[in-house]
Order: C-alpha cells, then sequence, then structure tokens
C-alpha cells in the first residue's frame, strides 16, 4: 500500500524568507501524480501544485515549486518570498495514474507553516 | 460559479442521532468523494462515487452510507451517529483518473 510522509509537524519561516517543507511516498508504482495541498484556518483545501512523475521537469507555480527526486521518493515545496498569507497546514498528496476506480488521494499528516512577520 | 459546496457548515448531534451532509458541484465532474479529517492526521476517504447511480467504499466506510442520484449531488448520511465520528468532513471531485480533486469548504460535526 501506498503511504505518504511529512517528517515536519511545524515549520516558521520569516516573512520574504524562502522555506523548504518536505514529503516523502512509498509506492511501487511507476505512473503516479504528486500533489501539494494548503489548509488555511478557514479550513478550505486549496491546490498549490502537482506533479506527473513522468514528467522529469518539476512543477512550478509562482512562489511555489518543487523538488521532484523520483528515485529517492521524495516530493518537497519549496516557498519563497513568503509572505503572510502563506501561513496555513500544508498537505503532501499522493494518487496511482491508474489506481482503479477510486482515484482516491492518500495524504500525509501535514506541516504547520508559520510566517514570522 | 461555486465549485463544491457543503452543508451543513456545522453540526451537533447527540449519540444515536441521523443525519444527511449535502455536498453539490456545479462543475460537472463524474468523480465525487468524501473524507474526514481528524487531528494530526491527513484525509481519509470514506465513500467516493464514479458517477450517478454509483457508489463504492473507501478506506473507512463504517458508519456512514451515500447516494448519488443526481450527477451534482453526493450525500454522506450517518445512521446512528457515535463520538467517533466527531472529525471535520470534506468532499471533493475531480473529473477522472489522474486530474485534480477539488474541496469544499467542510464540515465541522461534533457528537455528544
Amino acid at each position: 500500500a501506498q503511504t505518504v510522509t511529512q517528517s515536519q509537524p511545524e515549520m516558521s519561516v520569516q516573512e520574504a524568507e524562502t522555506v523548504t517543507l518536505s514529503c516523502t511516498y512509498d509506492t511501487s508504482e511507476s505512473d503516479y501524480y504528486l500533489f501539494w495541498y494548503k489548509q488555511p484556518p478557514s479550513r478550505q483545501m486549496i491546490l498549490v501544485i502537482r506533479q506527473e512523475a513522468y514528467k522529469q521537469q518539476n512543477a512550478t507555480e509562482n512562489r511555489f515549486s518543487v523538488n521532484f527526486q523520483k528515485a529517492a521518493k521524495s516530493f518537497s515545496l519549496k516557498i519563497s518570498d513568503s509572505q503572510l498569507g502563506d501561513a496555513a497546514m500544508y498537505f503532501c498528496a499522493y494518487r496511482n495514474h491508474y489506481g482503479g476506480a477510486t482515484n482516491k488521494l492518500i495524504f500525509g499528516t501535514g506541516t504547520l507553516l508559520a510566517v514570522q512577520p | 460559479n461555486a465549485g463544491v459546496t457543503q452543508t451543513p457548515k456545522f453540526r451537533v448531534l447527540k449519540t444515536g442521532q441521523s443525519m444527511t451532509l449535502l455536498c453539490a458541484q456545479d462543475m460537472n465532474h463524474e468523480y465525487m468523494y468524501w473524507y474526514r479529517q481528524d487531528p494530526g492526521m491527513g484525509l481519509r476517504l470514506i465513500h467516493y462515487s464514479v458517477g450517478e447511480g454509483t457508489t463504492a467504499k473507501g478506506e473507512v466506510p463504517d458508519g456512514y452510507n451515500v447516494s448519488r442520484l443526481k450527477k451534482q449531488n453526493f450525500l454522506l448520511g450517518l445512521e446512528s451517529a457515535a463520538p467517533s465520528q466527531t472529525s471535520v468532513y470534506f468532499c471533493a471531485n475531480g473529473e477522472g483518473l489522474g486530474e485534480t480533486q477539488y474541496f469544499g469548504p467542510g464540515t465541522r460535526l461534533l457528537v455528544l
């Protein structure tokens, strides 16, 4: 069974600085998708970034980028120029490409990011 | 364009009571999901649907039932609520395999 591990329960960063959140996963599949979701205090789950495993190039979305290391099964999220609005719980998630009918997301336990002014 | 909406936002139940959580989408996606989120844990899949009239069990289905009579709605039912079902419930939808899932705002349920 696939698992997702986020080893940093909490992180803190100064405004305008850069922070990296770690995520590792375990799977025997070669084709899959990885996601980072942000959950602010409002509890809404917001997609931050998505990576297809077959793509070598790391995904980027404005100030958010990932370091995808397929062989190491590592998928870290880098937030550049951190802003107060980035403060939230961040979840790493995995899904098989050929997951049968479930297409379910497997979540890590989350990293709570605090941004200091 | 509301995306995925959930009703109610918050509810308190007594043990043994029943209730239904409603998820509605205006995105015309085939797949819909119900997750629960507990402290210190990621989201876990309760039930899901791959299209109108279909439902299937997820990771933690016990104590819940679902129905998908219309494509745009996915209902989650608790027949006899238990304190262990105190949680935050999220509905999500998706276009299909490999596609991103979009989440509703969540429903906080407290069972006393």
